[in-house]
């Protein structure tokens, strides 16, 4: 069985200021790990992904995460906030172990301030 | 490319009715799956398939929920009769192939919005 926490409902910066959205999974299997964003009223787009490669994952709107097994965590970061990057964000694990599904995470909803 | 796109993207109904919702994955896509995310949570999957076969189906309320795709591209997902607690969003999401690792990418399409009351 895996699970996906992401350890902020909610969290709120200021335009040009460092983002940092946590998660942390727990997997019998070495899991491949995403973050999703979904804006307002919009679907899921596909961030980044990690696959068992480079532990430091280059997404796109420069966003990055860093896959630290000793710590289960994957953290989602960007260094500088912008207005256009206020939306949901999701963590999801991958183990392809019995199941194809998905495990999402509840979300963090980020807020950037002007 | 065109993207995943559903239809409806709205849709209010009274408990008890019945509702269908309907998609088209990318072109090429054998793999479709239907999410549902209800509001403050992850979405969930309902259920997979693999061309016009079913692979996983062990969250669908089968007894209200169904759905199809009969000649193995688009795709309908049905509810009847409707509860309250259905109210979400229902997500559609397609793939290449089978699972989520190196080289499959699965796309989601914008949602259809379903308020029961």
């Amino acid at each position: 069985a895996q699970s996906v926490t992401q350890l902020d409902s909610h969290v709120s910066v200021s335009e040009g200021t460092p983002v940092l959205l946590r998660c942390n999974y727990s997997s019998s299997y070495s899991p491949s790990l995403f973050w999703y964003v979904q804006h307002p009223n919009k679907g899921l787009q596909l961030l980044l992904k990690y696959t068992s490669a480079a532990t430091l994952v280059k997404g796109i709107n420069g966003f990055e995460a860093e896959f630290k097994k000793s710590e289960t965590s994957f953290h989602l970061t960007k260094p500088s906030a912008h207005m256009s990057d206020a939306a949901e964000y999701f963590c999801v694990a991958y183990s392809g172990a019995g199941s194809y599904q998905l495990t999402f995470g509840k979300g963090t909803k980020l807020s950037v301030i002007p | 490319e065109a993207g995943v796109a559903q239809s409806p993207r709205y849709k209010i109904i009274e408990k008890r009715q019945s509702v269908a919702f309907w998609c088209n994955p990318i072109s090429g896509h054998a793999t479709l799956y239907w999410y549902q995310q209800i509001l403050g949570q992850g979405p969930k999957l309902l259920i997979q398939f693999q061309n016009n076969g079913v692979v996983d189906d062990s969250q669908l309320p089968k007894d209200r929920f169904s759905a199809e795709r009969l000649k193995g591209v688009d795709s309908t997902l049905k509810i009847q009769p409707a509860k309250l607690e259905d109210s979400a969003v229902y997500l559609c999401a397609s793939s290449y192939g089978l699972g989520a690792n190196s080289g499959n990418t699965i796309y989601f399409g914008e949602g259809s919005w379903l308020t029961v009351v």
